[in-house]
């Protein structure tokens, strides 16, 4: 089975600068998909980023952006110039891929990292 | 467009007591899944479907029931409440591998649930 563990419980930042939360997983499958989650106050759940497995290149999505080590099943979020906005709990999440190359839409998500940010 | 959406957001039980949370999905999604989430534990899959008529169980499925009679439907049936229920639950679902299969899910705004 596959795990995804947030080592993080809790972090805290500045406004304006940079922080960065851990994840890593365990799976035997070479083809999956892996996202941050975040939940805000508000409880919904919103799409951070996604990376896919067999892409070499790091996603990013304006100030968020990972690092996917494949081989050492780490990835890590960065949040460039920090908002009041992003404070939040952050999840990692795994979903495997089927034959074809997309998800089955079935994840595995961390215990999540409370992230304060400081005006 | 609605998204997802569930209902009630919030509902106290008692101990024994059963109730149905509703979930309902306007996007042609045909993978729909349930959630619950506990402090310190993220979220974990209860059940899921890949269509209608079809379901299967993740996690923790123990305690609940699911049917899936349409493609916008995936009600959240609890048969007998026990604290241990006692959680946020979120419905979810997803494009199908054999459509546009990015396996992002697409939230509800969960439901909390408290059993006394």
């Amino acid at each position: 089975a596959q795990t995804v563990t947030q080592s993080q419980p809790e972090m805290s930042v500045q406004e304006a600068e940079t922080v960065t939360l851990s994840c890593t997983y365990d799976t035997s499958e070479s083809d999956y998909y892996l996202f941050w989650y975040k939940q805000p106050p508000s409880r919904q759940m919103i799409l951070v980023i996604r990376q896919e497995a067999y892409k070499q290149q790091n996603a990013t999505e304006n100030r968020f952006s990972v690092n996917f080590q494949k081989a050492a099943k780490s990835f890590s979020l960065k949040i460039s110039d920090s908002q009041l906005g992003d404070a939040a709990m952050y999840f990692c999440a795994y979903s495997a891929a089927n034959a074809g190359g997309t998800s089955y839409g079935k994840l595995t998500f961390g215990q999540g990292t409370i992230l304060t940010v400081h005006p | 467009n609605a998204g997802v959406t569930q209902t009630p957001k919030f509902q106290v039980l008692k101990t024994g007591q059963s109730m149905t949370l509703q979930c309902a999905q306007d996007m042609n999604h045909e993978y729909m899944s349930w959630y619950r989430q506990d402090p310190g534990m993220g979220l974990r899959l209860i059940h899921y479907s890949v269509g209608a008529g079809i379901t299967d169980q993740g996690e923790v499925p123990n305690g609940y029931n699911v049917s899936r009679s349409t493609t916008e439907d995936f009600p959240l049936r609890l048969l007998s409440a026990a604290p241990s229920q006692t959680s946020v639950y979120f419905c979810a679902s997803s494009y199908s591998p054999r459509t546009l299969g990015t396996g992002e899910l697409f939230f509800g705004e969960g439901s909390r649930l408290t059993v006394l």
